[in-house]
C-alpha cells in the first residue's frame, strides 16, 4: 500500500513569510508525528497526534509553529513569519498507535532566504 | 544534552568490508532501541528494533546488539555494498512509548 507522503518536496520562501507543509499518513494509522532535521543534526521531535486526543506539542520550538490534523488523517504543519534558522528538512511519520513502528515520509526541504 | 550519542560521525570503507557503528544512550528507563537507515533525500527506514530484554537482532547483513547494562548498542554491517552508503541513526524510545530520542547519525560511505 501507499506509504507516508509529504508535500511539497521542496519549498523556498522569503524570511517573514508563512509556509504550510502537508503530510498524508498511511491509511488507518492513528498516530502522526512531525520532526525537523537540520543540517548535521539529529531528528528533532516537534509534535505528535494520537487519534482525537489533544496533540503533544512539547517539541515545538516557538509559537510560530503550529500543526493541525483534520479528520484524524491529513496533517498540516504551519510556520509563521519564517526565519532563516527554520531552514531544515521536515519529516512526517505515522504509526498504527503511539509507540508502534513509525513509517517516515520523504520529507519537505524548507529553505528560508 | 543529547541522550543518544553515536560514533563515529562518519566512516568510509571499501566495498565488501565489514563495519561496526556505535550508539551510547542515557535514556532510562527505555522501551526499545531502533536503528534506522536514511538514504540521502529520503526519510529514515527501520532496520532493527530491540526491546530492553533483547541482546541481538539481525536483518540480512545488518546485525544490531544491545547491552542494557552498559547502555550501548552497535550495528554491524557485513560484506558492505555500495547501496549501504547512507546515514545510520540510533533511536531510543522512552518507556511510555511517547517519545523517540534520536542520535545524530553516522554517515557511512562505501566506495568501490
Amino acid at each position: 500500500g501507499a506509504g507516508v507522503s509529504q508535500s511539497p518536496s521542496n519549498k523556498v520562501t522569503e524570511k517573514g513569510k508563512d509556509v504550510e507543509l502537508r503530510c498524508d499518513p498511511i491509511s488507518g494509522h492513528t498516530a502522526l508525528y512531525w520532526y525537523r532535521q537540520s543540517l548535521g543534526q539529529g531528528l528533532e521531535f516537534l509534535i505528535y497526534f494520537q487519534g482525537n486526543s489533544a496533540p503533544d506539542k512539547s517539541g515545538l520550538p516557538s509559537d510560530r509553529f503550529s500543526a493541525e490534523r483534520t479528520g484524524g488523517s491529513v496533517s498540516t504543519l504551519t510556520i509563521q513569519r519564517t526565519q532563516q534558522e527554520d531552514s531544515a528538512v521536515y519529516l512526517c511519520a505515522s504509526s498504527l498507535v503511539v509507540g508502534d513502528e513509525q513509517y517516515f515520509g520523504p520529507g519537505t526541504r524548507l529553505t528560508v532566504t | 544534552k543529547n541522550q543518544v550519542e553515536q560514533s563515529p560521525q562518519s566512516l568510509i570503507i571499501l566495498e565488501g568490508k565489514n563495519c561496526t557503528l556505535q550508539c551510547n544512550y542515557t535514556v532510562s528507563p527505555f522501551s526499545n532501541l531502533r536503528w534506522y537507515k536514511q538514504d540521502t533525500g529520503r526519510g529514515p527506514v527501520s532496520l532493527t528494533i530491540m526491546t530492553f530484554s533483547e541482546n541481538t537482532k539481525s536483518n540480512g547483513r545488518y546485525t544490531a546488539t544491545l547491552d542494557a547494562d552498559t547502555k550501548q548498542s552497535s550495528l554491524h554491517i557485513t560484506a558492505s555494498q555500495l547501496s549501504d552508503s547512507a546515514s545510520y541513526i540510533c533511536v531510543v524510545q522512552n518507556q511510555a512509548g511517547t517519545a523517540l530520542i534520536f542520535g545524530k547519525g553516522t554517515t557511512l560511505s562505501v566506495s568501490s
